[in-house]
């Protein structure tokens, strides 16, 4: 069975310092799709990345980067130099590609919160 | 705008009255799922769907049951409301399985009293 885990529940930092949220994922299957979404306080959930498993190179998109290491079954998201648009619920999702491939597993979701 | 709009938004019911949630999505996603958000426990999935007719149970499927008899729309009917189905409810969409991301709703915050 896939699941995800986001250990930390929330995370509170100064604006302009960097984050890092934290994603371990557990899969029997070796072909898999990891994602982040965001969730600001509005509600509504924002896709921001994708990543396979048979790809492993690192992803950076403006402020933002992603880690995918599986060797340790992990998929980081930090965020250089925090804003306080930033702020939000982030959440790590996992979908296997077999078995009960069509389900997308999140995980409980980190509390981001940005200070000015 | 994914083109996925969830109905009604908020609602208030008793408990012990049935409840439907309606998911209508207008780019022909073909797998359509339903969420429940609650404090601690992120999304969990109740139910989703791979096409007409065809659905599944997820994690938190008790209380719960799902129709889907068009592409287009994915009900989520609560036969007998309780407490515990407080929650904010989400619909999400996907074009295609696995690689695909999903699109969500607006979400729909139901309140059994």
């Amino acid at each position: 069975a896939q699941k995800v885990t986001q250990a930390q529940t929330e995370i509170s930092v100064v604006e302009k310092e960097d984050v890092t949220l934290d994603c371990v994922y557990e899969t029997r299957d070796t072909t898999y799709y990891l994602f982040w979404y965001k969730q600001p306080p509005s509600g509504e959930l924002v896709f921001l990345i994708r990543r396979n498993s048979f790809d492993e190179q690192n992803e950076i998109s403006g402020r933002y980067s992603w880690n995918f290491q599986k060797s340790t079954s992990s998929f980081n998201f930090t965020i250089t130099a925090s804003q306080v648009v930033d702020s939000a619920v982030y959440f790590c999702a996992l979908s296997e590609g077999s078995g009960s491939a069509r389900q997308l597993t999140f995980g409980s979701g980190t509390q981001l919160t940005v200070l000015p | 705008d994914a083109g996925i709009t969830q109905s009604p938004r908020h609602k208030v019911t008793e408990t012990g009255t049935p409840v439907t949630l309606r998911c209508h999505q207008t780019e022909n996603h073909r797998y359509m799922y339903w969420y429940r958000q609650d404090p601690g426990h992120g999304l969990r999935l109740i139910h989703y769907s791979y096409g007409v007719k065809d659905t599944d149970k997820g994690e938190v499927s008790d209380g719960y049951s799902v129709s889907r008899s068009k592409t287009e729309d994915f009900l989520l009917t609560l036969e007998s409301a309780t407490s515990s189905q407080t929650s904010v409810y989400f619909c999400a969409a996907r074009t295609r399985g696995v690689d695909s991301e999903a699109f969500f709703g607006q979400g729909t915050r139901l309140t059994v009293v």
